[in-house]
């Protein structure tokens, strides 16, 4: 069975870093794309960007190039989302969430359960 | 590039359908059959409902159903029952991936 079980909640401050990870279990991790989506509470979900595992290829959103970093260790099967500079706005659960293979980009056909990451001084 | 615009809210009772539409533009909805659909509930994370506009992941009762016209998309859920009620987002790609704001489907 497909999992992908992320790293435990976080709590920063305003313009330090945040590492979430995202272990994958049932298939093979270099063979599907990974987005990761993030919520920000009470509102809706937003594009961060996307790695492609067999490459470590990215594909950031505009709005998070240059505080975005996303990499991935295949011997772990495990995918890591970089977000640094934080700010009280980078307050949100986030997602990975997987493309299946032979998909399109905007599939996502399994999601981990998410990571609550808060910015507070 | 813009998130898709889609109600922010929906309602039904037991038994009827409803449906969410989600506008794009000639860029992204109209142009390509790069739709997809999350239903999302409380605390939950999402779950793909619909992709490819119209196709149902193995699971996926066939109450759900998904359609597109020009720039818009459109979930349909007939035969609402209780457990329907949740979040909605659309998606779509035309470069990159875009989100709709969600719908929150009200089940009376």
């Amino acid at each position: 069975q497909v999992h992908l079980v992320q790293s435990g909640a976080e709590v920063k401050t305003p313009g330090a870093s945040v590492k979430v990870s995202c272990k994958a279990s049932g298939y093979t991790f270099s063979g599907n794309y990974m987005h990761w989506v993030r919520q920000a509470p009470g509102q809706g979900l937003e594009w961060m960007g996307w790695i492609n595992p067999y490459t470590g290829g990215t594909n950031y959103a505009q709005k998070f190039q240059g505080r975005v970093t996303m990499t991935r260790d295949t011997s772990i099967s495990t995918a890591y989302m970089e977000l640094t500079r934080l700010r009280s706005a980078d307050t949100a659960v986030y997602y990975c969430a997987r493309v299946p293979q032979g998909a399109m980009y905007y599939v996502m056909d399994v999601w981990g359960q998410g990571t609550t990451v808060t910015v507070s001084s | 590039q813009s998130a898709l615009t889609q109600p922010r809210s929906v309602s039904g009772s037991p038994g009827q359908s409803v449906t969410i539409s989600c506008i794009g533009t000639s860029s992204d909805v109209g142009d390509y059959n790069y739709v997809s659909w999350y239903q999302q509930h409380p605390g939950k994370a999402p779950k793909l409902m619909i992709y490819a506009v119209s196709e149902r992941p193995s699971g996926v009762p066939d109450r759900f159903s998904g359609s597109k016209s020009g720039n818009t998309a459109s979930l349909t859920i007939s035969g609402l029952q209780a457990e329907d009620e949740a979040d909605y987002y659309c998606c779509s790609y035309a470069g990159s991936v875009v989100f709709g704001g969600g719908t929150k489907l009200t089940v009376l």
